[in-house]
């Protein structure tokens, strides 16, 4: 049972590259989400999904997309990376309404 | 917009000292609170989740105490160990959404 897992966990881009951040969870959780931590700024979140099929903007959303392949995998695209981008970026599950659980992260650097 | 508030930013205290960690919220009509724990350079790790109808919940020498009228709630540890250094993060979901609002969190430091 690995619980949430991303990949990769370190990424440099160069500015206007694109790029795609993976997420998986084996809990059955029908509701996962991605955030962002920066200094100073705390966690945010960019996108969530209440359900399989299902994806809501959340508090920054502008320069990312998502996408909910199924109940297992979440993923967030950035299309043309920007050095605000820079930040850990983490993916969380849960069943709705119940404790989210977090992966470890991906530490993305945009040059 | 919900405000989610943690003072102090940082904590230093020695070995066996009991922890008091403190986190308020501006809008007190929430769903759950939730407390994790990160360690330098790692994710986040649920430590407890109260919800708006609970006044407390505990889990070993952690117990989270939640005020949902004043908005605050309290995160003890007893005893506290160096292993227990870490960054306690609160965070706050309301009624019928599913965002986390969190704190910016504190940073303890037990030392040995």
């Amino acid at each position: 049972n690995a619980g949430v897992t991303q990949t990769p966990k370190f990424q440099v881009l160069k500015t206007g590259q694109s790029m795609t951040l993976q997420c998986a969870q084996d809990m059955n959780h029908n509701s996962m989400y991605w955030y962002r931590q920066d200094p100073g700024m705390g966690l945010r979140l960019i996108y969530y999904s209440a359900s399989e099929g299902t994806t809501d903007k959340g508090e920054v959303p502008n320069g990312y997309n998502v996408s909910r392949l199924n109940k297992r995998e979440f993923s967030l695209r950035l299309e043309s990376a920007a050095p605000s981008q820079t930040s850990v970026y983490f993916c969380a599950s849960s069943l709705t309404g119940y404790e989210q659980y977090f992966g470890p992260g991906t530490r993305l650097t945009v040059t | 917009k919900q405000e989610v508030t943690q003072i102090p930013a940082a904590l230093s205290v020695p070995e066996g000292e009991n922890l008091v960690l403190n986190c308020s919220f501006t809008d007190s009509a929430i769903y759950n609170l939730q407390w994790f724990r990160q360690d330098p350079g790692k994710g986040l790790t649920s430590l407890l989740l109260i919800q708006s109808s609970q006044r407390e919940q505990t889990s070993g020498r952690l117990n989270a105490s939640l005020d949902k009228s004043s908005g605050r709630s309290t995160l003890y540890i007893a005893a506290s160990q160096p292993g227990d250094s870490a960054t306690y993060l609160c965070a706050v979901r309301p009624y019928n959404d599913y965002k986390l609002s969190f704190g910016a969190g504190t940073t303890v430091t037990v030392r040995a």
